[in-house]
């Protein structure tokens, strides 16, 4: 079954620390991925995207993901967070002409 | 250039009323889809328009909910009569081709009581 994993419900990190949020997929072939956020009152925004190509991703906001075949996974990556990347992050996967598949979500905090 | 609009932002309806919401999607995206993230879960897919048609609508969860997407532009989607587990939030998204890059509304909060 095509599923989207984020491990960590949610995770607080001291501003200025670096930040890793795991997301792991389950799918058919190499999907599409993506890393998109929602700050309070907010929509969801895209961060980042993986079609094809290099698998070293750079995004908005300083956001980066690492996409690794070998173990179906599309880590997010920042190396200083600062207070206003607090949010929920959201990984999914899909490809053209199919419906995203999101995870669960990961509520990131940011502690002075 | 307007982002992906949806009203109302909350809706708070009593058990078997009927609620419409609405999403307007970005000026000239094709694509236009409806997600829904019941509390504690995974925001999930409900169906996908192309224009006016339904290209997709796998995910709607049972003949309570009506989707248009008349002249191909707005959409509405209609919850009648709505149920307690149809308590959430409720996405629209729209995009250029399928899937490339879908640009998210705010949601509307629905609680039924």
């Amino acid at each position: 079954a095509q599923s989207v994993t984020q491990p960590d419900i949610h995770i607080t990190v001291s501003e200025g620390a670096s930040l890793e949020l795991r997301c792991n997929y389950s799918y058919g072939a190499t999907p599409y991925l993506f890393w998109y956020v929602q700050s309070p009152g907010q929509g969801l925004q895209l961060l980042l995207k993986y079609f094809s190509g290099d698998t070293l991703v750079q995004g908005i906001k300083g956001f980066e993901a690492e996409f690794k075949r070998s173990q179906s996974s599309f880590n997010l990556r920042k190396p200083s967070v600062h207070w206003s990347d607090a949010a929920e992050y959201f990984c999914a996967v899909g490809q053209a002409g199919t419906a995203l598949i999101f995870g669960k979500g990961t509520t990131l905090s940011v502690s002075s | 250039e307007a982002g992906v609009t949806q009203f109302p932002s909350h809706s708070v309806i009593e058990k078997g009323q009927t609620v419409t919401l609405r999403c307007d999607p970005i000026s000239g995206h094709d694509n236009l889809y409806w997600y829904r993230r019941v509390m504690g879960k995974e925001i999930k897919f409900l169906l996908h328009f192309v224009k006016e048609s339904k290209q997709d609508e796998s995910g709607m969860p049972n003949n309570r909910f009506l989707a248009e997407r008349t002249g191909g532009t707005y959409s509405t989607l209609k919850v009648q009569p709505a149920e307690l587990e149809d308590s959430g939030v409720y996405f629209c998204a729209s995009s250029i081709q399928p899937n490339t890059e879908a640009f998210f509304g705010q949601g509307t909060r629905l609680t039924v009581v």
